[in-house]
């Protein structure tokens, strides 16, 4: 298996402007997570899904920020309008079952200026 | 409210050397207790876990060492090499909840 795939691995965008990030996670695996990457911050998680359906958004940060899954292979984490201060470094993450280690993807560098 | 606390924040050892990071946690639901590792411009790796019916784990150079009763966890590398200058996390999990991650520690490891 390729592993958890992102794209694009780096993304530079205006501030104000939509901002998609795409994900696809292992075969098989049930849980996709996104997660959120910064200095001050640390590694936050911001919405999770199983078996498509999403369970638990409360860290997403605004409604500037949504995620959807069509189908158990595809996500998306969209960014609308953006903002300097969204500039972080988003991973997506699979796991089969919910008591296990979770594989990351390589991440989405995004920078908004 | 920081559910997992790890240090120190960075670390450098020298080629040889022991490398030690320490967690410690409130909650004693958790139930998997993993560390990760990270490269520069990679996502975190899973480099080695426990869960708490063992005191210790070990794969290769890399030990964990889990305290129960003190809620505290540890990852040790031993003979400690430059390519495993990395970022370290540890994090915990329960069936209950989702992985959470320590702030990470970086590590140098000097030839």
């Amino acid at each position: 298996d390729a592993g958890v795939i992102q794209s694009p691995r780096h993304e530079v965008t205006e501030m104000g402007q939509e901002v998609t990030l795409r994900c696809k996670p292992i075969s098989g695996h049930d849980y996709l997570f996104w997660y959120r990457q910064t200095m001050m911050r640390g590694l936050e998680l911001l919405i999770y899904f199983n078996n498509n359906v999403p369970i638990d958004d409360s860290g997403m940060p605004e409604d500037r920020f949504s995620a959807k899954m069509p189908n158990a292979s595809f996500s998306t984490l969209k960014i609308q309008p953006s903002e300097p201060r969204d500039s972080a470094v988003y991973f997506c993450a699979s796991s089969l079952g919910q008591i296990d280690g979770y594989t990351f993807g390589s991440g989405t560098r995004l920078t908004v200026v | 409210q920081q559910q997992v606390k790890q240090s120190p924040q960075s670390l450098i050892v020298q080629k040889g050397g022991i490398s030690i990071i320490n967690c410690a946690y409130e909650n004693t639901a958790f139930d998997y207790f993993p560390w990760y590792q990270q490269f520069p411009g990679k996502g975190p790796a899973l480099l080695i876990a426990i869960r708490p019916d063992v005191s210790e784990k070990k794969e290769g150079r890399f030990t964990i060492s889990f305290n129960k009763s003190a809620k505290q966890f540890s990852l040790h590398i031993m003979d400690s090499q430059p390519g495993d200058s990395a970022t370290y996390f540890c994090a915990v999990l329960s069936g209950y909840s989702t992985l959470t991650f320590g702030k990470g520690t970086m590590l140098l490891v000097s030839p």
